[in-house]
């Protein structure tokens, strides 16, 4: 299993850009990198997904670099409403256990005014 | 369109007592999932169904524990003889195929005295 590793917490101000990086080192060569955003009472909702290098949104930006052991979610000039749980995901594309397909306590981002 | 929907919001229940948790999962989705969420924590996975196949029964915590996809549409999450650390919210979520994004439903907020 691709365990993943965030900072507990972070805290940031609005208007900022927030980095929240991601260590999975175990990841396979067919995993994608997942992140989910997670509001109080809310299920978690999509963000963003990628393989290797740099995607982009309309809502963030995920970095991977070549060793793909770690990824780093870029949020730019956050405000309030981005305060949330943040979630780094890995996903088997090919054919595997859901068992694999673990959240963790994710990154509790606090943005403060 | 719609999306993923659970029933009931809310569920007070006794000590012992057996509870039914619903998922409309979003129509067309295959792919089905359970999670259970306590306070403060990240997502356990429960149980996956995929189609027609064996659903995933590997992160189920205990025989109590159940769940049924009937006509690979609507789920039910079966808890038998409650027991106060069952208390959590339960989380639902749907998606094409075990690779691809989830979709998650507002989830059933259990209490268990």
């Amino acid at each position: 299993l691709a365990k993943t590793t965030q900072p507990i917490s972070m805290d940031s101000y609005e208007g900022q850009e927030v980095n929240i990086t991601c260590s999975h080192n175990n990841i396979a060569t067919n995993d994608y990198i997942t992140w989910y955003q997670q509001f109080p009472s809310q299920g978690p909702r999509f963000i963003i997904q990628g393989y290797k290098t740099k995607v982009t949104n309309e809502v963030a930006s995920l970095f991977i670099p070549a060793d793909r052991k770690s990824s780093t979610l870029s949020l730019p000039r956050v405000s309030l409403s981005d305060t949330a749980v943040y979630y780094c995901l890995v996903v088997p594309i090919s054919s595997g256990s859901a068992r694999q397909l673990t959240f963790g306590s994710g990154t509790q981002l606090t943005v403060l005014p | 369109g719609a999306g993923v929907s659970q029933s009931p919001s809310n569920k007070v229940t006794e000590k012992g007592k057996d509870v039914e948790l619903r998922c409309d999962p979003i129509s067309g989705h295959t792919a089905l999932y359970w999670y259970r969420q306590s306070l403060g924590q990240g997502l356990e996975f429960l149980i996956y169904f995929q189609g027609n196949s064996a659903p995933d029964k590997s992160g189920l915590p205990s025989d109590r524990f159940s769940a049924e996809r009937t006509g690979g549409s609507v789920s039910t999450l079966t808890i038998q003889r409650t027991q106060q650390e069952d208390s959590a919210v339960y989380l639902c979520a749907s998606s094409g195929h075990l690779q691809e994004t989830q979709y998650f439903g507002p989830g059933t907020r259990l209490l268990v005295l």
